[in-house]
């Protein structure tokens, strides 16, 4: 089946303007999870969903982060107000119920956010 | 806050060299896991390791737990231009409301040469 998808793949934009970034996980995984990775270094994570539902939002930078998940499935990740630290490779991972510890998580490909 | 960290952060070998990545933590994990990562794609699963003390083998990849579950290795013998990559240690949230959140360690860069 398919795999976890992100667009998009690159995004260029100005300070201050909002972005957008879309996960589409694999069909039937509940957990699905953000992470930011600047270049060549580890991933941060951002927000874990369970469903619908945000259980963890800790590590969300700022209130101009932002992310919803509707119908068990696409996710989307807000930038408001895009600063210049901003810019990293941001990623999406999905799981199939993010119970345990030792799951496997399914990355996508990421979005290569530089803000100018 | 669980932190991982991992050395070498670079590593640059010719093919056929032996080479061994740390990740070393002052908290016991539950489980560790080890991912691969090329450029311009996420990260890739290779192993997950629960037991301390416990050594999994992949081929040419020899991963190891710790037997206090607070440190890994990664061994690769005989290292190929393909092995060339990120390679990434992770372990799991302690509890809470998010089981599957992943502490990452910040990487090895591993390159390769012909």
């Amino acid at each position: 089946g398919a795999g976890v998808s992100q667009s998009p793949s690159n995004k260029v934009t100005e300070k201050g303007k909002d972005v957008e970034l879309r996960c589409d996980p694999i069909s039937g995984h509940t957990a699905l999870y953000w992470y930011r990775q600047s270049l060549g270094q580890g991933l941060e994570f951002l927000i874990y969903f369970q469903g619908n539902s945000a259980p963890d939002k800790s590590g969300l930078p700022s209130d101009r982060f932002s992310a919803e998940r509707t119908g068990g499935s696409v996710s989307t990740l807000t930038i408001q107000r895009t600063q210049q630290e901003d810019s990293a490779v941001y990623l999406c991972a999905s799981s199939l119920n993010g119970r345990t510890g030792i799951e496997t998580q399914y990355f996508g490909p990421g979005t290569r956010l530089l803000v100018l | 806050t669980q932190l991982l960290e991992q050395s070498p952060q670079f590593l640059s070998i010719q093919e056929g060299e032996n080479l061994t990545v740390y990740c070393n933590s002052s908290s016991v994990f539950s489980s560790l896991q080890w991912y691969r990562q090329e450029p311009g794609e996420g990260p890739v699963l290779l192993v997950t390791v629960v037991t301390g003390g416990e050594v999994k083998k992949l081929k040419r990849l020899t991963f190891q737990f710790g037997d206090a579950r607070k440190d890994s290795s990664l061994h690769i013998t005989a290292a190929q231009p393909g092995d060339t990559g990120l390679y990434l240690c992770a372990g799991p949230n302690a509890g809470g409301t998010s089981y599957g959140k992943l502490t990452f360690g910040q990487g090895t860069i591993l390159t390769v040469h012909p």
